[in-house]
Order: C-alpha cells, then sequence, then structure tokens
C-alpha cells in the first residue's frame, strides 16, 4: 500500500508561474509533513514542513497547504524561478525516530 | 548550519564483495536512518537507529545488510554480499525533531 502519493509527475511552468505540487496520505497517524528539494546528484534538502494543527504555513516563497479532513497537503512555490528547478519530494510520518515515507516526486522545470 | 558527513561520495563494487558506506551525523541528534533511491525513483526507507538499535527496518533491509555505530560520531551501513540491484544512492539523515539528509553515496555495483 501507498501511504504517499504524489502528483504530478513532472511540471514545466514559466518564470513567475505558482506550480502546485500534491500529496495525499494514508494513516491518520502521520504528524509531520515536510517537502524535500533534490538536485541532481545531492541529497534531498528540507524546504518546509508543517504540522495538522495548522492549515497553511509560508516560509519564502513556498507556502505549504494542508487539509486534515481530506489528508491531503500541497507546495505552492509563488514567483518561480530557473533555480527552482529541481525534484520535490513530500514525505509524512509519526515524528521523530520513525521512518518517514516519501512520495515519488514531481520534477519541475521553470522555463525563464 | 550543522550538516549529515557522508563518505565515500561514490563507491565502485564488484558483485559479490561487501561495502561499507559511512556517515557522520550530526552531533546531538539521537535518531539515525539510512535511505536509498534507485536512479530516477524515490527515496526508500532502509532502517532507523536509536540507542545502539535498530528501531525499525523496512523489507529492504534484509540479512545481508547491517548498520552500526562504531564510536560516538560514525554511523554504518554495511552491505556484506552486493548484488546488481543495490546499485542506488545511498542516504544517510539524522533527526532531532525534522530530518536532515546527507548529500549521499552512489553505490555502483558491477
Amino acid at each position: 500500500q501507498q501511504q504517499v502519493k504524489q502528483s504530478p509527475q513532472s511540471l514545466i511552468v514559466q518564470k513567475g508561474g505558482i506550480p502546485i505540487i500534491n500529496c495525499a496520505y494514508e494513516n491518520t497517524a502521520f504528524d509531520y509533513f515536510p517537502w524535500y528539494q533534490q538536485f541532481p546528484g545531492k541529497g534531498p534538502a528540507l524546504l518546509i514542513a508543517i504540522r495538522p494543527d495548522v492549515s497553511e504555513k509560508k516560509e519564502g516563497r513556498f507556502t505549504i497547504s494542508f487539509n486534515k479532513s481530506a489528508k491531503q497537503f500541497s507546495l505552492h512555490i509563488m514567483d518561480s524561478q530557473p533555480g527552482d528547478s529541481a525534484t520535490y519530494f513530500c514525505a509524512a510520518g509519526p515524528g521523530t525516530g520513525n521512518q518517514f515515507y516519501f512520495g515519488t516526486g514531481t520534477s519541475l522545470t521553470v522555463i525563464p | 548550519e550543522p550538516e549529515v558527513t557522508q563518505t565515500p561520495s561514490h563507491q565502485v563494487t564488484q558483485m559479490g564483495q561487501e561495502v561499507i558506506l559511512r556517515c557522520v551525523p550530526i552531533s546531538n541528534h539521537l535518531y539515525f536512518y539510512w535511505y536509498r533511491q534507485i536512479l530516477g525513483q524515490k527515496v526508500e526507507f532502509l532502517v532507523s537507529f536509536y540507542n545502539n538499535e535498530i528501531s525499525e527496518k523496512s523489507e529492504i533491509f534484509d540479512d545481508q545488510f547491517s548498520v552500526e555505530r562504531p564510536d560516538g560520531s560514525n554511523f554504518t551501513l554495511k552491505i556484506r554480499s552486493t548484488k546488481l540491484e543495490d546499485s542506488a544512492m545511498y542516504f544517510c539523515a539524522s533527526s532531532d525533531y525534522g530530518y536532515t539528509f546527507g548529500s549521499g553515496t552512489r553505490l555502483t555495483v558491477v
């Protein structure tokens, strides 16, 4: 059973656009939902994370929207730049000490 | 900013050989993990480690895999008899509340 489902698989936007990446999770015990950004040849780097007690979190140009009842969360990138071109992974888990379940990744390309 | 350090960055090994991948977690973190990522695929959990023992492991983490914290700073993943399908990026991570990943070791089994 796939614990975290991510879509779309790939996304192409123009510079300044707002790409949106969606994830859905299965386990209601999950209480930590991070997004990771990965460049080729590098490890995933934590971008932003949210807990289920809030519905939205912003850090710079990155926003997570969280819908607890629907068990869904999404990443929005405002004013996207070519340097944002990377693979983005959502993840979910019950917190420290336990494994995180990763989505399958979204390859984002921002065209200048 | 504190980092998780992994060595080597790239390891090429012959099928059937043993490899040891090394990690230095962030010093005040208590939980340690290994994940792997086959090229172009998602990140998969292998094992978590806490208080000098395995706390959780996946189906991938079979008898050919082992982890160890040989001293106060290093955290290692050993693959006893490598197979071609073990070729992947292996990421170490450590956490106190959020995860920090290392840059990975690319393992190529030939």
